[in-house]
């Protein structure tokens, strides 16, 4: 079975600064998606940012990036200039690609965003 | 607004009761899935549906089942429910391929008492 881990509870960052947040997975499966989840006060998950294990090149959204290594099973995700609106827990998550299947979670990270 | 829409919003009830939660999916997504977030378990699947036939199961006690109906619309429904039981359980749906991103409902609150 697939299982992620972020190892970072909490992490917390000034207005403007970068953070980036850690997770890894384990799996035995060569073709899966990585996936980042935003969960804000309001609780509703917004998907953050997207990587297809088969692309080598790092997946970016406007001030959001991921650091993919594959052969070290580790999926991070970078948000660059945070902005008020950024603070709120962020889950990694893993699918396999054989057929329509569920997400693995990681247990999140939350993230205070200091003015 | 992800197009996913689950009712109620809210949910509190005693010990011992049984209560339906539903949720109906974005147009077109025929895969339905029930995710239960409870603050030490943290996100968990509980089980998919797909155009009305049970695909996967994840950590879904026997006390929960749930459906799809023709319509697409989903129910879970949660029996003999117990205080761990209280948790955001949320319905995301998604089209037929891996790839596809998953779209989460609101989510449902239960408290049980």
């Amino acid at each position: 079975a697939q299982t992620v881990t972020q190892s970072q509870p909490e992490m917390s960052v000034q207005e403007a600064e970068t953070v980036t947040l850690s997770c890894t997975y384990d799996t035995s499966e060569s073709d899966y998606y990585l996936f980042w989840y935003k969960q804000p006060p309001s609780r509703q998950m917004i998907l953050v940012i997207r990587q297809e294990a088969y692309k080598q090149q790092n997946a970016t959204e406007n001030r959001f990036s991921v650091n993919f290594q594959k052969a070290a099973k580790s999926f991070s995700l970078k948000i660059s200039d945070s902005q008020l609106g950024d603070a709120a827990m962020y889950f990694c998550a893993y699918r396999s690609a054989l057929g329509n299947t569920p997400l693995v979670f990681g247990k999140g990270t939350r993230l205070s965003v200091i003015a | 607004d992800s197009g996913v829409t689950q009712t109620p919003k809210h949910l509190i009830t005693a010990t011992g009761q049984r209560v339906t939660l539903r949720c109906s999916p974005r147009s077109g997504d025929l895969s339905v899935y029930w995710y239960q977030q409870s603050l030490d378990q943290g996100l968990q699947f509980l089980i998919q549906y797909y155009n009305g036939e049970e695909r996967a199961k994840g950590n879904i006690l026997e006390r929960f089942s749930a459906q799809q109906f023709p319509d697409l619309h989903s129910e879970l429904n949660l029996s003999s429910l117990e205080l761990g039981d209280s948790a955001l359980y949320f319905c995301a749906s998604s089209e037929i391929s891996s790839y596809n991103e998953q779209f989460f409902g609101p989510g449902t609150r239960l408290t049980v008492l």
